[in-house]
């Protein structure tokens, strides 16, 4: 068990509705970041956050938006839905990068298995 | 942004057999990260290796990170081995985290 923990664990929709993505990353981690894994584009970097503010931003799509809130838990946002939109989804937390450091080691939830009909 | 090449893309082993995982990166990094995802999609945390060698168990990672390369050692492998090993790396100033696509590690008994 990593410490991540993501909700809901599937979730099925229609096409063209809006869904929501919750994470909550290790006790003490103030970075959060989401991934989309898909079949014909593997893993992907979509957006990072840290302390709430965000940090990086990958390959996401102006339909998917993200926020982290004063708790630290982190939601992502995913609007009229498509198709290809069905993915398993990851949260990732790390800690902050202290004495030196350029990065931390990130830990990853189980995933949010998102169809889209 | 970065490219992550790993190889060889699918394998299959013996149980019992040795393996060499290869994960090539195209700029300086300041993260390399080794996983396992299992069936049930779980990424499993094997490795955090921006350089050097460490171990864990059968396993074992090194990384150098002058030539932009990592190796994955997988020893008496067993059939819980199988899945998919993924390298991943964040390009030094970019806080950007890229995966590789991944070597497919199938184990038969």
């Amino acid at each position: 068990d990593s410490g991540v923990t993501q909700t809901p664990k599937h979730l099925i929709t229609a096409t063209g509705q809006r869904v929501t993505l919750r994470c909550s990353p290790r006790s003490g981690d103030l970075s959060v970041y989401w991934y989309q894994q898909s079949l014909d584009q593997g893993l992907q970097f979509l957006i990072q956050y840290y302390n709430g503010e965000e940090r990086a931003k990958g390959n996401i799509l102006e339909r998917f938006s993200a926020q982290q809130f004063p708790d630290l838990h982190s939601e992502l946002n995913l609007s009229s839905l498509e198709l290809g939109d069905s993915a398993l989804y990851f949260c990732a937390s790390s800690a902050l990068p202290v004495g030196g450091e350029a990065s931390y080691e990130q830990y990853f939830g189980p995933g949010t298995r998102l169809t889209v009909t | 942004g970065i490219q992550v090449e790993q190889s060889p893309p699918d394998l299959i082993l013996q149980e019992g057999a040795n393996s060499t995982l290869r994960c090539n990166f195209s700029d300086s990094v300041n993260n390399l990260q080794w996983f396992h995802q299992n069936p049930w999609g779980q990424l499993i945390n094997l490795f955090y290796i921006p350089s050097g060698t460490k171990q864990n168990g059968r396993l074992s990672a090194t990384t150098v990170a002058t030539e932009r390369y990592s190796l994955l050692y997988i020893s008496s492998s067993q059939t819980t081995d199988s899945g998919v090993y993924f390298c991943a790396v964040e390009q030094s100033n970019f806080n950007k985290f890229y995966f590789g696509s991944g070597t497919k590690l199938n184990v038969k008994p």
